[in-house]
């Protein structure tokens, strides 16, 4: 099956600085996600991007599909933003069976 | 924007019972839902693919007989988990794509604890 490949694993900022999530796979894809997964462990979509650029607000993604890699950028990060964000994927025609990274853990200290 | 709810969010229980954890997507159909089941600080891992009319798909590993997922309705599917042993303690999450795109969303989870 396909392989998803996140980095960093973890990773500690400080309240406003900038932050790059990297997201490699290992075939081509339907579906490509990003998520949040909260305290909680509720998963927050933030992107659906299987290619291109797309931004809301202070996040943006960008999926080059061609080279299989996605980046999560987040601007003047908040200790809201705090959590696990998952980068999962699809090989598939439907494009819903989705595998998981690993997961990045982002610690945003005040 | 599309809604899955799941329910129930926490359940505690004696080894040897069965638990039922709901599944509806509350304002689209879903001919089709997923069950991914998470253990602490680890990743998401599909267990099994819910048909709406049909059986259940189950991923390499999954034991059908443990993990029983019926789709009852086009905004209706159940997972329970048979004869529970602690090590089925786990965060169990449905999800489900919204009609007409592959887009996959997730209910809020639910945590299982087997004494």
């Amino acid at each position: 099956g396909i392989q998803v490949e996140q980095s960093p694993p973890d990773l500690i900022l400080q309240e406003g600085a900038n932050s790059t999530l990297r997201c490699n796979f290992s075939d081509s894809v339907n579906n490509l996600q990003w998520f949040h997964q909260n305290p909680w462990g509720q998963l927050i979509n933030l992107f659906y991007i299987p290619s291109g650029t797309k931004q809301n607000g202070r996040l943006s993604a960008t999926t080059v599909a061609t080279e299989r890699y996605s980046l999560l950028y987040i601007s003047s990060s908040q200790t809201t933003d705090s959590g696990v964000y998952f980068c999962a994927v699809d090989e598939g025609s439907s494009g819903s069976r989705l595998t998981f990274g690993e997961g990045t853990q982002l610690t945003v200290n005040p | 924007g599309a809604v899955v709810s799941q329910h129930p969010s926490r359940v505690i229980c004696k080894s040897g019972t069965s638990v039922k954890i709901e599944c509806r997507s509350l304002d689209f159909q879903a001919t089709t839902m997923f069950w991914y089941r998470q253990f602490p600080k680890k990743s998401l891992m599909l267990m099994a693919t819910s048909n709406e009319g049909s059986k259940a798909t189950y991923e390499q590993g999954v034991e059908k007989d443990k993990f029983l997922i019926n789709h009852a309705s086009l905004t209706l599917s159940t997972l329970t988990v048979t004869s529970a042993h602690p090590e089925d303690s786990s965060f169990y999450i449905c999800s489900a794509p919204r009609t007409g795109s592959g887009e996959l969303f997730f209910g809020e989870g639910s945590r299982l604890t087997v004494l």
